[in-house]
């Protein structure tokens, strides 16, 4: 079945490491998202892939870096330099980049805890 | 900057009763405006309404876009305790793709 799968579904990290978070697409979309979401809030965008080997910033990319080296995988890394990393993550993707309306599909989501 | 603000933050009903979420939003570019679900983990989508598709329905649940108002309600009638779930609106942004602005949320809670 066509979806996206994130992994893994808990992480749990140490103050000053660096974690990876996995994000996997065989739904054939160019366009992958990653959000970020605290409790009780809604989702704010930390990057962003509208095709392979490009990625943009959003509105909440310091202390995380993404790489774009494969259409179905867009990984998200949590950095030392984010302050307040524990929350939980979610990627979404979309048809390739167009002015038509769709809508985004999203995994089930990572929720990282710091320790 | 978009913005889009939903209400009430949290709904208690009880099963059988009729509820309505809000969402108001301020966008530079409006293509559409897009409802989600989220029980546990992942949003589902509901619906999109556009320009050309200001009212959708699907079973118990309808929506309704007004552009001139900048809003859009959803209802849902004749309520289950499977409809407890926080509620999400939000709104592409820009020209194309999905960089979607999230309302905070309505987290509504259906009892027996």
């Amino acid at each position: 079945d066509g979806g996206i799968t994130q992994s893994p579904k808990y992480l749990f990290r140490k103050e000053g490491q660096n974690v990876t978070l996995s994000c996997e697409q065989n739904l054939n979309h160019d366009a992958m998202y990653w959000y970020r979401q605290d409790p009780g809030q809604g989702l704010r965008l930390i990057y962003y892939s509208q095709i392979v080997n490009d990625f943009q910033k959003g509105d909440i990319a310091e202390g995380y870096s993404v790489s774009r080296e494969k259409k179905e995988s867009f990984p998200l890394t949590v950095t030392s330099a984010q302050k307040n990393p524990t929350a939980f993550y979610l990627c979404a993707s979309s048809i390739p980049w167009a002015r038509e309306n769709t809508e985004a599909f999203f995994g089930q989501g990572t929720r990282l805890t710091v320790v | 900057e978009d913005k889009v603000v939903q209400s009430p933050l949290s709904l208690v009903v009880h099963e059988g009763d009729t509820v309505t979420l809000n969402c108001s939003y301020e966008v530079t570019n409006f293509r559409s405006l897009l409802w989600y679900k989220q029980e546990k983990k992942a949003p589902t989508f509901l619906f999109m309404l556009t320009s050309s598709g200001i009212e959708k329905k699907s079973g118990r649940l309808s929506s309704i876009l007004d552009k001139k108002e900048l809003f859009s309600i959803l209802n849902i009638t004749a309520t289950q305790t499977g409809d407890s779930a926080v509620y999400l609106c939000a709104v592409p942004r820009g020209y194309a793709g999905n960089m979607l602005t999230f309302g905070g949320g309505t987290r509504l809670m259906v009892k027996p």
